[in-house]
């Protein structure tokens, strides 16, 4: 089945970095749109970033925009996120999905998300 | 940029149906998505396109898209509906495609 897994959240300082995997399986990765978003804790859902199949189209919110950079391997199916100069506000359980109809479609499914804290 | 607005609550009854709305400006022009979201869980797609329902979506589960407001409607609502609902759009007012959620409605099941 469609299968989405994310890695690599935790606890990090005020300007550290860490980088975001999600492993995807089940579909033909390359055909897709991929997409971060993220949920700070009893909030709400607010997109992060996404990237074209061919990672040659990138957008990112402005909220994370020249901090975050999404990226994506074809050959191994996975797609990441590495974010540096992190703030207490970018605290939040991060989510990759797959973006269905490119551009003015839905997302589906989601993984079970990474929780990553940004405290000192 | 644009803004979509959900009521931060909806309390129903069992057997009752429920209408979650999602304002925004001309949002009928638009293609709308909702999500339930239990909780520990993460968001799951219950409709597309304005209306129209992923397999193994109960159809109960329907949606209508006009003007300035969009609504998930919920009938013969059951206990385990109860969880937080988000719409999502496109936005491409800006000089790139930007992806919008709404703030969310909590449904409890009375």
């Amino acid at each position: 089945q469609v299968q989405l897994v994310e890695s690599g959240g935790g606890l990090v300082k005020p300007g550290g970095s860490l980088r975001l995997s999600c492993a995807a399986s089940g579909f033909t990765f390359s055909d897709y749109y991929m997409s971060w978003i993220r949920q700070a804790p009893g909030k709400g859902l607010e997109w992060v970033s996404y990237i074209s199949s061919s990672g040659s189209t990138i957008y990112y919110a402005d909220s994370v925009k020249g901090r975050f950079t999404i990226s994506r391997d074809n050959a191994k199916n996975s797609l990441y996120l590495q974010m540096n100069s992190l703030r207490a506000e970018d605290t939040a359980v991060y989510y990759c999905a797959r973006v269905v109809a490119i551009l003015g479609g839905w997302f589906d499914p989601w993984g079970q998300g990474t929780l990553v804290t940004v405290s000192s | 940029s644009y803004v979509l607005t959900q009521p931060p609550s909806v309390s129903v009854a069992p057997g009752k149906t429920a209408r979650i709305t999602c304002g925004g400006n001309n949002i009928g022009s638009k293609s709308v998505h909702w999500y339930q979201q239990k909780p520990g869980q993460a968001p799951v797609l219950v409709i597309y396109y304005d209306s129209d329902r992923p397999s193994g979506i109960p159809e109960r589960f329907s949606g209508s898209n006009s003007g300035n407001t969009a609504t998930l409607t919920i009938s013969r609502v059951e206990a385990g509906d109860e969880a937080d609902y988000y719409c999502q759009v496109w936005d491409s007012s800006s000089d790139h495609p930007d992806v919008v959620f709404g703030g969310g409605t909590k449904l409890t099941v009375l």
